[in-house]
């Protein structure tokens, strides 16, 4: 079974740039998480996608959108960017919603680096 | 707002040497709380799932426990192969996302 695949692996950006990350899930896995994990802050959550809505985003500005496509994989676009996006940006698939507590399976990320 | 703190932020081990990381954690309802490991370059790597106080969890030289306020993870005879980052992730029954914490990055020496 095929885990959740990112890509690309590395983006290199300058500063007011846009930046286009993409997720795809686990087969069968409708819900996609996507987190930032930038050096000594931990992983921290940015935006929840299950069949196809945004059911709960983070404490991040409005410049952090994306979306869920029908065959469920998902887009991460940051608008803007800043020096300070700059972070491991990881996405993760689970089975089922929160409430079942299904783990997530995580992505190996892709680099963001905004010069 | 609910809160994970891991510690110690690092461990070096000697290869046979057990010891406990610790995960302190503070949450209105827990649903569960999650252990994972993450190498670096790569992402987090599920490893166990606790939902009750007294709960307990083993996969190879790695046991997982739970109380109400902390959750540790017990390593038993290391080898170098299980230096990585162990990070810990509380689910509550108030939010619909993990909660994770820092981490703690073991190193294990031959």
């Amino acid at each position: 079974e095929a885990g959740v695949t990112q890509s690309p692996t590395h983006l290199i950006k300058t500063r007011g740039q846009q930046a286009t990350l993409r997720c795809s899930p686990i087969s069968g896995h409708t819900s996609v998480y996507w987190y930032q994990q930038a050096l000594g802050l931990g992983l921290q959550f940015l935006l929840w996608y299950d069949e196809g809505e945004e059911r709960n985003r983070g404490n991040f500005p409005p410049r952090f959108s994306g979306r869920q496509f029908p065959n469920y994989s998902s887009e991460l676009n940051v608008n803007a960017l800043e020096l300070e996006d700059s972070a491991l940006y990881l996405c993760a698939s689970s089975l089922h919603t929160p409430e079942y507590n299904s783990p997530l399976h995580f992505g190996n990320g892709t680099r963001l680096t905004v010069t | 707002e609910d809160q994970v703190t891991q510690s110690p932020e690092a461990l070096r081990l000697q290869e046979g040497e057990s010891s406990s990381l610790n995960c302190s954690y503070t949450v209105s309802g827990l649903r569960g709380l999650f252990w994972y490991r993450q190498d670096p370059g790569k992402g987090p790597e599920f490893l166990f799932t606790l939902y009750s106080a007294g709960e307990e969890k083993e996969k190879e030289r790695l046991k997982a426990t739970l109380t109400k306020k902390e959750s540790f993870l017990h390593i038993t005879a290391p080898k170098p192969e299980d230096s990585a980052t162990y990070l810990c992730a509380v689910s509550g029954a108030g939010s619909y996302q993990l909660t994770f914490g820092k981490g703690t990055k073991l190193s294990v020496i031959p």
